[in-house]
């Protein structure tokens, strides 16, 4: 079945560096990549998405590209700041009669001061 | 606006026992989702619905059934609760493919 690998699984940076993690999707039908964050406690919640029509997208400290040939995309965050600390999801949905999800297993990002 | 909610936040349940989760959205939205949460894991989406009345599979739905009876309610149901099912819960809702909105979620152990 479909899937997306995330890497890394735990992620350690100092304040001020700069992060990436990264998705490989197998399902070559996706067109939406969206990339959640979920703090202790807490639903996860969108921080960024591109679609299958655009390269890349950013938004202030947040960046992702998506390269549809290899399957892959990535989020970047730069100046990262201790609240950044969290977990980050990628997703990917294709169209299958209705929008289905998959999920990466997520990244825990530690923002050291 | 409430967004979306989950009722309830937390339950134990004894192997075999049956119960319902409930969420309500205030958004308008046509799709709803189920996922589960474990270790390692990530999210995996049990069952979603893109509209009122209707449903269908996700990644994992064996041991588990929802039902859509009005648009702005999903119901999760546990038959016949199994230790494998303990888990955190989320809910959430969307515009079609568009980002999905998720509720405060529901730890669920069943001993």
């Amino acid at each position: 079945g479909e899937n997306v690998e995330q890497h890394p699984s735990t992620l350690s940076v100092q304040e001020g560096d700069s992060a990436v993690i990264k998705c490989t999707y197998s399902d070559s039908a996706s067109n939406y990549f969206p990339w959640y964050k979920q703090e202790l406690g807490k639903g996860p919640q969108l921080i960024i998405d591109i679609r299958s029509n655009v390269g890349e997208k950013k938004d202030q400290r947040i960046a992702v590209t998506l390269n549809k040939t290899a399957k892959h995309f990535s989020l970047h965050i730069t100046e990262t700041q201790p609240e950044d600390s969290a977990v980050y999801f990628c997703a990917c949905a294709a169209y299958t009669g209705g929008f289905k999800t998959i999920f990466g297993a997520g990244t825990r990002l530690f923002v050291k001061a | 606006n409430a967004g979306v909610t989950q009722t309830p936040k937390f339950r134990v349940l004894k192997t075999g026992q049956s119960m319902t989760l409930l969420c309500a959205q205030d958004m308008n939205h046509e799709y709803m989702y189920w996922y589960r949460q474990d270790p390692g894991m990530g999210l995996r989406l049990i069952h979603y619905s893109v509209g009122e009345g209707t449903t269908a599979k996700g990644e994992v739905p064996d041991g588990y059934n929802v039902s859509r009876l009005k648009k702005q309610n999903f119901l999760l149901g546990l038959e016949s609760a199994a230790p494998s099912q303990t888990s955190v819960y989320f809910c959430a809702s969307s515009w079609g493919d568009n980002e999905q909105f998720f509720g405060p979620g529901t730890r669920l152990t069943v001993l």
